[in-house]
């Protein structure tokens, strides 16, 4: 089974703040690896994803996440954080390979941005 | 442009009536989803079809219907069966060979 936990289901930052949404995953075998965010009233848009190769991953809106095997990671960074990220962000995992994949998501985490 | 939309926005329905919910995408993808959602819950998968004609149950597939008749459009029936209706409904599709899921904007139903 695999699962998927967000540390803080609400995140408050101050204008031009860093962002981290913490993501930490536990699967069987070797994952995908998804972040997306949701505007109020709206459907998910995704940011980024991981799937193979390089383990830091760059999104839109100068996102970018870290795949940490040895944590069993993925947390989402934003080296300064603008009124625009104010959402809810969600992590998701599905095991890799072909075939019917079940994605299960995290709960998600809110993001106040503080002006 | 291509995408997935869902109609309507809003939906308002009494106890005991069935609805449906649509789904329509021109992304020419194999795979479309239904997922719900409820505050501090993530999103749950009601049904799935990887292909027209066929479709499997989810985790939260009690209550609810749903067909597949053509490859672009995959309408949801939330039926008086169903204890907790009200909720927020999300359509996905996916491309074959493509690891994420595309999503549409949402039905906010509410049913009293």
């Amino acid at each position: 089974a695999q699962s998927v936990t967000q540390l803080g289901s609400h995140v408050s930052v101050s204008e031009g703040a860093l962002v981290l949404l913490r993501c930490n995953y536990s699967s069987s075998v070797p994952p995908y690896l998804f972040w997306y965010v949701q505007y109020p009233n709206q459907g998910l848009q995704l940011l980024l994803k991981y799937t193979t190769g390089a383990t830091l991953v760059k999104g839109i809106n100068g996102f970018e996440a870290e795949f940490k095997k040895s944590e069993t990671s993925f947390h989402l960074t934003k080296p300064s954080a603008h009124m625009s990220d104010a959402a809810e962000y969600f992590c998701a995992v599905k095991k890799a390979g072909g075939g019917y994949q079940k994605v299960t998501f995290g709960t998600g985490t809110k993001l106040q941005v503080i002006p | 442009d291509g995408g997935i939309t869902q109609s309507p926005k809003y939906l308002f329905r009494k106890e005991g009536q069935n609805v449906t919910l649509s789904c329509e995408q021109n992304l020419n993808h194999d795979a479309m989803y239904w997922y719900r959602q409820d505050p501090g819950q993530g999103l749950r998968l009601i049904y799935y079809s990887q292909i027209v004609n066929d479709f499997q149950k989810g985790d939260i597939a009690e209550g609810y219907s749903v067909s597949r008749e053509k490859k672009e459009s995959f309408p949801l029936t939330v039926t008086s069966a169903q204890k907790n209706p009200t909720a927020f409904y999300l359509c996905a599709s996916k491309g074959e060979g493509a690891r994420e899921q595309y999503f549409g904007p949402g039905t906010r139903l509410t049913v009293t």
